[in-house]
């Protein structure tokens, strides 16, 4: 069965120094990962997603994420955090077929909190 | 282009009061998706549509019913609400949901959802 796990319910970091958002995912077949970004009242956003090859990917606002099969993670990185990245992530992962293909299946969430 | 559009954005019901939440999408996308939101849960998705004239169930569809009579809009009924189904939901859409396409899914602004 597929799911996505997110360790840390709540992640801090100074303004300015390099943020991580863990996320470890089981899924049979070909691993399809997302990660999308919420914030307050508001709906989810894209960020970037995994399908195959290089296993960094780069996104939407500076964000980057590393795939890595040998430990099913794919966690989400930045460099230099913003204290306008505050915000709630979500990792997903796709269903791998039969009748979870149409499914897409979240984490739990992690709220990022950037101190100024 | 207006994307994923939701209403009403606020409800509150009674025990055993029916409604209909909207969903419209102005993308032409052929897959279109309900998710709640609950605190601690992430996304768990309710019915989902590959196209127009097909649904199927997610993971938490007892209580709610879909129907897709075209491409662009994908309401969601509740029959008899409980104080159980109190939550956020979201619509989403994607271009499409094939074994061979991976897209990443557009949301709505969400409805919040209150039943006493």
């Amino acid at each position: 069965a597929q799911s996505v796990a997110q360790p840390e319910d709540q992640v801090n970091v100074a303004e300015g120094n390099p943020l991580t958002v863990k996320c470890t995912y089981s899924v049979s077949g070909n691993p399809y990962l997302f990660w999308y970004v919420q914030y307050p009242n508001r709906g989810l956003q894209f960020l970037l997603k995994y399908i195959t090859g290089d296993n960094l990917v780069k996104g939407s606002y500076g964000f980057e994420a590393e795939f890595n099969k040998s430990q099913t993670s794919f966690h989400l990185k930045k460099p230099s955090a913003l204290v306008s990245d505050s915000a709630l992530y979500f990792c997903a992962v796709r269903g791998d077929g039969g009748s979870t293909l149409g499914r897409l299946y979240f984490g739990r969430g992690t709220q990022l909190t950037v101190w100024p | 282009n207006a994307g994923v559009t939701q209403t009403p954005k606020f409800q509150v019901l009674k025990t055993g009061q029916s409604m209909t939440l909207q969903c419209a999408q102005d993308m032409n996308h052929e897959y279109m998706s309900w998710y709640r939101q609950d605190p601690g849960m992430g996304l768990r998705l309710i019915h989902y549509s590959v196209g127009a004239g097909i649904t199927d169930q997610g993971e938490v569809p007892n209580g709610y019913n879909v129907s897709r009579s075209t491409t662009e809009d994908f309401p969601l009924r509740l029959l008899s609400a409980a104080p159980s189904q109190t939550s956020v939901y979201f619509c989403a859409s994607s271009p499409t949901w094939t074994a061979s396409s991976i897209h990443e899914q557009f949301f709505g602004p969400g409805t919040r959802l209150t039943v006493l």
